[in-house]
Formats: structure tokens, C-alpha cells, sequence
């Protein structure tokens, strides 16, 4: 079981250039989440689609773009990457009932 | 809005020793309660969880209550081992219609010496 996988697990990149943060998962989850993790900041919600076709703005929105492409698969881009951004991403997925299944994480670093 | 305030750390502790992590929450309604941990170079999972109150959430050890009286959830474990080291997020859920989305705490960090 892959559960839920996420590209690229590392990438640099320079300010203002843009990338997509690619995430899918294999269990038939409904609902889809990014969230970014910073030290002493915990894990801040930046996204999430509660089902297919849906997208909704969570605590962090600024900067980011999402898109559910289908059920499997939820990706996060940025138009043009600030310092600020610099962070590890996660998605995750759940059945709804409050068990979120995470990726291992993308760790991204904007110069 | 919903709130988690998690004791702040490291927390470094000798192996057997009790290990306890405050959490407590400011929600409206009903959350539902949990702990999730992360090892160190990986993503985030579910250690245990409580729906409503008085439910106890157990796993690998860890134990805790849901107190709605104190709006507390805080984690216990008796005898803690050296692969337990991790972060522990303690989190609510408060699914208004259809949006089950998690508020996490701050995570506290735990480190286990031989």
C-alpha cells in the first residue's frame, strides 16, 4: 500500500520562480489536505478539498494555488516562491472521520 | 475559533521514566480529540483518539482522556522507551457540515535517553 505519496520530497528554488508540489493517494479518501510545517509554528492548513471538484481556503491561503484533478490526486502550486515559503509540506488525506493520512513530506527552500 | 494549547518543550526525559503532555482546547460544540506523532524524516500519524467525553483514546501504551469539564486531552504513557523520541501533536476536529478539517497544537517535542 502506497498510501498517500507525494514530488518532489526535496527542491530548491529561487525567489519568484513557481512549481507544483504533486500529491495522490490510494485510498479512496474523499477529502484532501496541504498542509506546511515551520518550527515552533506547528502545522498550519493552507488548503483543502472535501471531495472531488471542491477546494476551500484554509489558515494560509497566500500564495498558493490548489487543484483537486480528480479523486486521487491534489496539488499545490506556487506562482512565484518568496523566502517566506520556505517550509516542509504535507498532504494528507482522510476518510472524514479524523484520521488524517500523511505523506512523508516535501521539503522546499527558496533562496 | 477553534484552539489547541499543547505544553511547549523539548522534553527530555531518562528511559522508564512517566511521561505526561498537556493539551487543552477552546472549541465550540463537540470536537472530537487526538494525538498524532511524528518520527523523526516522516509524516504525521494517528496515535490515538476520543470522540466524546470521558472517552479514553489507547495505543502503543499512550493513554488519554477527553475531559470536557477542564477541555483538556492530555497524553500519558507509564514507562516510555528510547522509540518513543518524536513529536506529539495533540489536535481537534470540529466537523461543521461537511468540513472535516483538523486544528492542530504546536507539537512538543520528546526525547528519550538510554
Amino acid at each position: 500500500n502506497a498510501g498517500v505519496t507525494q514530488t518532489p520530497k526535496f527542491q530548491v528554488l529561487k525567489t519568484g520562480q513557481s512549481m507544483t508540489l504533486q500529491c495522490a493517494q490510494d485510498m479512496n479518501h474523499n477529502s484532501m489536505y496541504w498542509y506546511r510545517q515551520d518550527p515552533g509554528m506547528g502545522l498550519r492548513l493552507i488548503y483543502y478539498s472535501a471531495s472531488e471538484g471542491t477546494t476551500d481556503k484554509g489558515e494560509v491561503p497566500n500564495g498558493y494555488n490548489v487543484s483537486r484533478l480528480n479523486k486521487r490526486e491534489f496539488s499545490l502550486r506556487l506562482e512565484s516562491a518568496a523566502p517566506s515559503q520556505t517550509s516542509v509540506y504535507f498532504c494528507a488525506s482522510s476518510r472524514d472521520t479524523g484520521e488524517l493520512f500523511f505523506g512523508e513530506g516535501s521539503r522546499l527552500t527558496v533562496l | 475559533g477553534d484552539s489547541v494549547t499543547q505544553m511547549e518543550g523539548p522534553v527530555t526525559l531518562s528511559e522508564e521514566a512517566f511521561l505526561t503532555i498537556n493539551c487543552t482546547y477552546t472549541a465550540t460544540g463537540y470536537p472530537s480529540l487526538f494525538w498524532y506523532v511524528q518520527y523523526p524524516g516522516e509524516g504525521l500519524q494517528l496515535l490515538l483518539k476520543a470522540t466524546k467525553a470521558d472517552d479514553k483514546g489507547s495505543n502503543k501504551g499512550f493513554e488519554a482522556t477527553y475531559r470536557k469539564e477542564t477541555t483538556s486531552f492530555h497524553l500519558e504513557k507509564g514507562s516510555v522507551q528510547v522509540s518513543d523520541s518524536a513529536v506529539y501533536f495533540c489536535a481537534l476536529m470540529n466537523s461543521g457540515g461537511s468540513n472535516y478539517k483538523l486544528t492542530f497544537g504546536k507539537g512538543t517535542l520528546l526525547t528519550v535517553n538510554p
